[in-house]
């Protein structure tokens, strides 16, 4: 079973849509990501919250929101997504401690389509 | 800038077998982690192993072990007696120490046949 809980598994919308992916983690983890990823390749890093606030930004459009609304939750707000935003979507969580950072916990996902 | 190589697009191998994924990485850093990911049909990404680069002794975990030379910027896993259920996209990774980026090979998918 996976310690980072992401909602919804899958997510079918249209492109002038609003929808909302959810990730949740309470291993009391302070980083928390999104991620992209398409078939076959590996995932890529979208955003990056670390104690609650917007550390990296990947250079994301902005019909992607992120949303940190405390410790243990993540969201990703999506509006006028295009096809190629078809993808899965990956949230992960990570703690640091004294020897750096720790691996990063991964969920399973959500797979968004584009119509 | 940090780059991982994963040399080997796909790889078969029979139940039971030993079976070794290559990676290579290029950095200018000293102090760093490397891990390999699994990523089965079912989606999560799943730490395989995890080797800190000040350590010189190989990460092991159960019938996953890794062959790490620091000299050669080179970080393989070898799985042992493997099994069916090993069958998965594996991602080798690297991620400098204090960051929160961890750079990505572009994964080996493994086959595990019976």
């Amino acid at each position: 079973d996976t310690e980072v809980t992401q909602t919804p598994k899958h997510l079918v919308m249209g492109m002038t849509n609003k929808k909302s992916l959810k990730c949740e983690q309470h291993m009391g983890h302070r980083a928390m990501y999104w991620y992209k990823q398409k078939a076959k390749k590996p995932p890529e890093l979208m955003f990056v919250y670390s104690y609650e606030k917007l550390s990296i930004n990947e250079s994301v459009p902005s019909r992607f929101s992120p949303e940190c609304p405390n410790s243990s939750l993540l969201n990703l707000h999506l509006h006028a997504l295009q096809p190629e935003d078809s993808a899965l979507y990956l949230c992960a969580s990570s703690q640091q401690d004294f020897w750096g950072n720790q691996p990063q916990h991964f969920g399973d996902g959500t797979r968004l389509s584009i119509l | 800038a940090q780059t991982v190589t994963q040399s080997q697009p796909e790889m078969s191998v029979q139940e039971a077998e030993t079976v070794t994924l290559s990676c290579t990485y290029d950095t200018s850093e000293s102090n760093y982690y490397l891990f390999w990911y699994k990523q089965p049909p079912s989606r999560q990404m799943i730490l395989v192993i995890r080797q800190e680069a000040y350590k010189q002794q190989n990460a092991t975990e159960n019938r996953f072990s890794v062959n790490f030379q620091k000299a050669a910027k080179s970080f393989s896993l070898k799985i042992s007696d493997s099994q069916l259920g090993d069958t998965a996209m594996y991602f080798c990774a690297f991620m400098k120490h204090g960051d929160d980026k961890i750079i990505f090979g572009k994964g080996t998918r493994l086959h595990i046949l019976p």
